[in-house]
């Protein structure tokens, strides 16, 4: 079965240019997560998105992140304008069921973003 | 958010058997436990978790204190492949469905 896929793998980019990640879920799972990692501040949660509505956004450094899951097998995060400081390693994940149930997460394999 | 302390590093010969520490004084009654590990230039993997008892799986065990307040992920014969960070992570089942990932033990085994 395909796990969580996440596009694209290596991103390059300059300061102030538009940068868009995508990830589709594992099929039928309805908790979608987008965490961010780097060597400061490690695994960060962004925001997660339970059938397809963000409920928790608190993680979302500042305005220029946006997230958005227009369908059950997509999502993307937005940074605009990007700045060097957003560079770092942005995962997504997806579980299925809900809290009560405790499912674990499933991780995809990252997309690394350098701002130059 | 309850938060969890373990070890930064760790080292194990390969074959053997590896117990990894974390401590959770501040969980709450209904938290679970979680582990995932982190292989060099991947996500973190799923690696088992629990409430009370202790629990069993195709790649570890984990072993809960009787007062919840730690608990030991064991890998009962380390191979080159199990070189990871390893994280430890309460999952709350109230409130927001969200983990708190520390800083982990990196463990690193040894031929």
């Amino acid at each position: 079965d395909a796990g969580v896929i996440q596009s694209p793998r290596h991103e390059v980019t300059e300061m102030g240019q538009e940068v868009t990640l995508r990830c589709k879920p594992i099929s039928g799972h309805d908790y979608l997560f987008w965490y961010r990692q780097t060597m400061m501040r490690g695994l960060e949660l962004l925001i997660y998105f339970n059938n397809n509505v963000p409920i928790d956004d608190s993680g979302m450094p500042e305005d220029r992140f946006s997230a958005k899951m227009p369908n059950a097998s997509f999502s993307t995060l937005k940074i605009q304008p990007s700045e060097p400081r957003d560079s770092a390693v942005y995962f997504c994940a997806s579980s299925l069921g809900s809290v009560w149930n405790n499912q674990p997460q499933h991780f995809g394999d990252g997309t690394r973003l350098s701002i130059l | 958010d309850a938060k969890t302390t373990q070890p930064n590093s760790m080292e194990s010969n390969e074959e053997e058997p590896v117990h990894l520490p974390c401590n959770h004084s501040t969980i709450s009654g209904t938290d679970y436990i979680h582990w995932y590990r982190q292989l060099p230039s991947q996500g973190p993997e799923y690696v088992i978790h629990g409430l009370t008892s202790n629990v069993n799986n195709r790649m570890a065990s984990l072993a809960i204190a009787e007062d919840r307040k730690s608990s030991t992920l064991i890998l009962h014969r380390a191979t080159l492949r199990d070189a990871a960070v390893y994280y430890c992570i309460l999952s709350p089942t109230s409130g927001t469905y969200k983990y708190i990932f520390g800083t982990g033990t990196r463990l690193k085994v040894l031929a």
